[in-house]
């Protein structure tokens, strides 16, 4: 299986700042990668897949990079809407794995 | 626009059967550019795929629940579900069905939309 490790578990940010999530792949996952954002007692909503590609409807302060083993997700300006958990997700290959979430909490 | 929605108990006894059935509305089951998947998630947990079922009848299954789970899809009721058994405390948690999403004509093993969940709780 390969195993997704996100970092930090938890981020204290303020409203405006920049921010960045990292996922780790324990082998090459190529750009099989998608993130998902969640609020309590919501079901997770994508945000980016394909490592990069922005759903549709997603705002573009929400951006991806990366590759192979190391991903990141940005967002350029927090607003009250974001602080949530956010997840990473493979898809390279069967079974499905998810990062174990990072929560993003206002500072 | 496609929707999903689980249904089934909210409570079960441990080592009974677990069944769940996910109904599509706003688009086809049989659709040949998707599949369907259940994920789970424990309390206060993270998210667990369970396994993924294609409008062919393929199935794809964690390893780790392989051995009690059997997934299937009904395209006369537009659904598909999923069965776990020998349910124990540990499999407590919110309970998803989703879609795989597309961008354009190319689908992928990312999940868009996603059900509301539906709580399981394994409880005697």
């Amino acid at each position: 299986d390969i195993q997704m490790t996100q970092s930090p578990s938890t981020l204290s940010a303020s409203v405006g700042d920049r921010v960045t999530i990292t996922c780790r792949a324990s082998q090459s996952i190529s750009s099989w990668l998608a993130w998902y954002q969640q609020k309590p007692g919501k079901a997770p909503k994508v945000l980016i897949y394909k490592e990069s590609s922005l759903e549709s409807g997603v705002p573009s302060r929400f951006s991806g990079s990366g590759s192979g083993t190391e991903f990141t997700l940005s967002i350029s300006s927090l607003q009250p809407d974001d602080f949530a958990t956010y997840y990473c997700q493979q898809y390279n290959s069967y079974p499905i794995t998810f990062g174990q979430g990072t929560r993003l909490e206002i500072k | 626009q496609l929707q999903l929605q689980e249904s089934g108990p909210g409570l079960v006894k441990p080592s009974e059967t677990l069944s769940l059935t996910c109904t599509v509305s706003g688009g086809s089951v049989s659709s040949s550019s998707h599949n369907w998947g259940w994920i789970r998630q424990p309390p206060g947990k993270g998210l667990e795929w369970i396994g993924s079922i294609y409008y062919s009848g393929n199935t794809y299954y964690n390893p780790s629940l392989k051995s009690r789970v059997t997934m299937s899809v009904d395209t006369s009721k537009n659904q598909f579900s999923l069965k776990l058994n020998s349910m124990t405390a540990a499999d407590t948690a919110v309970y998803y069905c989703a879609r795989t999403g597309c961008s354009g004509t190319t689908c992928s093993n990312w999940f868009d939309p996603w059900g509301q969940g539906t709580l399981v709780t394994v409880s005697s």
